[in-house]
């Protein structure tokens, strides 16, 4: 089965700093998410990709796919107190929705 | 727009007692997932729906989970009788692509199993 590797499990950083998480997956994925959890809350959709190479960008946040497919990493640029929560990676393995989680990262931003 | 709503956002039961959760998903998308996530662990798929049709349901735990899609409209995710390891947030999605379709989540629902 596929697995997911978030990294870090957590990060604590000042406001205005920029930060990056990452996520690997054992295979080549079809599709990867970037969610975003606040506590008590449904998952916020951020971005997907699936072309190797990919790069989105949506406010300060940037999101990137390898070639191969396999490593995504969000960077998160000029950091707010707005952007802290959890961040999940999910990926598509199998093009039918079908996602599997990292266990995510919990963002924390100091005013 | 109306995102995707669960319904409840919370439930409490005791243990062998059966519990209904409710998904409607966002007007137009043929697609409905359910995932959960236990305590402590990585947020697990379950099953999809096409419309009314079950697409894959090999994440369900057991033969205790039952899930419907009537019309393929909203759907329910049944336990019964509920077990103390179900307890966990139960998550809707849907998207309107089932291929490359970008998922939307609903708020979950918490259950506790007592």
């Amino acid at each position: 089965s596929q697995e997911l590797e978030q990294s870090p499990q957590s990060l604590i950083v000042q406001e205005g700093k920029n930060l990056t998480i990452n996520c690997t997956s054992s295979k080549t994925l079809y599709g990867l998410y970037w969610y975003k959890q606040k506590y008590g809350e449904g998952l916020i959709f951020l971005m997907m990709l699936q072309k190797g190479g990919e790069e989105k960008s949506h406010e300060k946040i940037t999101a990137k796919l390898d070639e191969k497919k396999q490593q995504s990493s969000l960077h998160i640029t000029a950091s707010q107190p707005s952007h802290a929560g959890i961040y999940l990676c999910g990926a598509d393995g199998t093009s039918y929705g079908k996602l599997t989680f990292g266990q995510g990262t919990i963002l924390t931003v100091h005013p | 727009e109306a995102g995707v709503t669960q319904f409840p956002s919370h439930s409490v039961i005791e243990k062998g007692q059966t519990v209904t959760l409710r998904c409607d998903p966002i007007s137009g998308h043929d697609n409905l997932y359910w995932y959960r996530r236990v305590m402590g662990k990585e947020i697990k798929f379950l099953l999809h729906f096409v419309k009314e049709s079950k697409q894959d349901e090999s994440g369900m735990p057991n033969n205790r989970f039952l899930a419907e899609r009537t019309g393929g409209t909203y759907s329910t995710l049944k336990v019964q009788p509920a077990e103390l390891e179900d307890s966990g947030v139960y998550f809707c999605a849907s998207s309107y692509r089932t291929q490359g379709g970008e998922q939307y989540f609903g708020p979950g629902t918490r259950l506790t199993v007592t």
